[in-house]
């Protein structure tokens, strides 16, 4: 069964602390993860897509790298502005059709304390 | 990446009630949208795949006659919750894809949250 673990549950840093977020997957051929940052009460925002082991991308403070077993969110001198719940999703051969499917982690909700 | 937005943000209503959420992508148009639910401290789950023109396809568990999907349009899905109970108090979520094929990107819109009293 296709799964994704994400770790910690929760975060707390103090501004400039750098850090970084888990995210383990199982999925039978994977097509893509995805990294979201998701403030309180609003819709995911996306961040990464990574699709083969050794791939990187930065974006800021954030950087994502890809492993065959698992991601990790970097997140370099953080800001409080930074604070949200973080989001690893993965898309796998188990859903056919063209747009595939999600599978999301629970997240890790990061605190960044000035 | 696309715009999506959803109305309305917030809905309370009384158990035994229809509510119905629209989700729209303002920049592209979407031939599939898809529509999450996302309960506290949970995982965002998948209900539907929603298709212009077409049936939606629904995810195992996810009752078709009681969360009613209309894609009528490129630019427009739209979700309905039939009477409604406690129990369907949720945020719910919709996401437009950026293209076909497998290498697409999800966005979302900035959800809703249905309070069932």
């Amino acid at each position: 069964e296709d799964q994704v673990t994400q770790s910690p549950e929760a975060l707390r840093l103090q501004e400039g602390e750098s850090s970084s977020l888990n995210c383990s997957y199982t999925v039978s051929g994977l097509r893509g993860l995805f990294w979201y940052r998701q403030d309180p009460g609003k819709g995911p925002e996306f961040l990464f897509t990574l699709y083969s082991a050794g791939e990187e991308k930065e974006k800021e403070r954030l950087k994502a790298t890809l492993t065959k077993k698992e991601s990790f969110l970097h997140i370099t001198a953080p800001k409080p502005e930074d604070s949200a719940t973080y989001l690893c999703a993965v898309r796998s051969l188990n859903y056919g059709g063209s747009q595939g499917n999600l599978i999301f982690g629970k997240g890790t909700k990061l605190s960044v304390k000035p | 990446g696309a715009v999506v937005s959803q109305h309305p943000s917030r809905v309370i209503c009384k158990s035994g009630t229809s509510v119905k959420i629209e989700c729209r992508s303002l920049d592209f148009q979407a031939t599939t949208m898809f529509w999450y639910r996302q309960f506290p401290k949970q995982s965002l789950m998948l209900m539907a795949t929603s298709n212009e023109g077409s049936k939606a396809t629904y995810e195992q568990g996810v009752e078709k006659d009681k969360f009613l999907i209309n894609h009528a349009s490129l630019t427009l899905s739209t979700l309905t919750v039939t009477s409604a109970h406690p129990e369907d108090s949720s945020f719910y979520i919709c996401s437009v894809s950026s293209g076909g094929g497998y290498t697409d990107t999800q966005y979302f819109g900035p959800g809703t949250r249905l309070t069932v009293l």
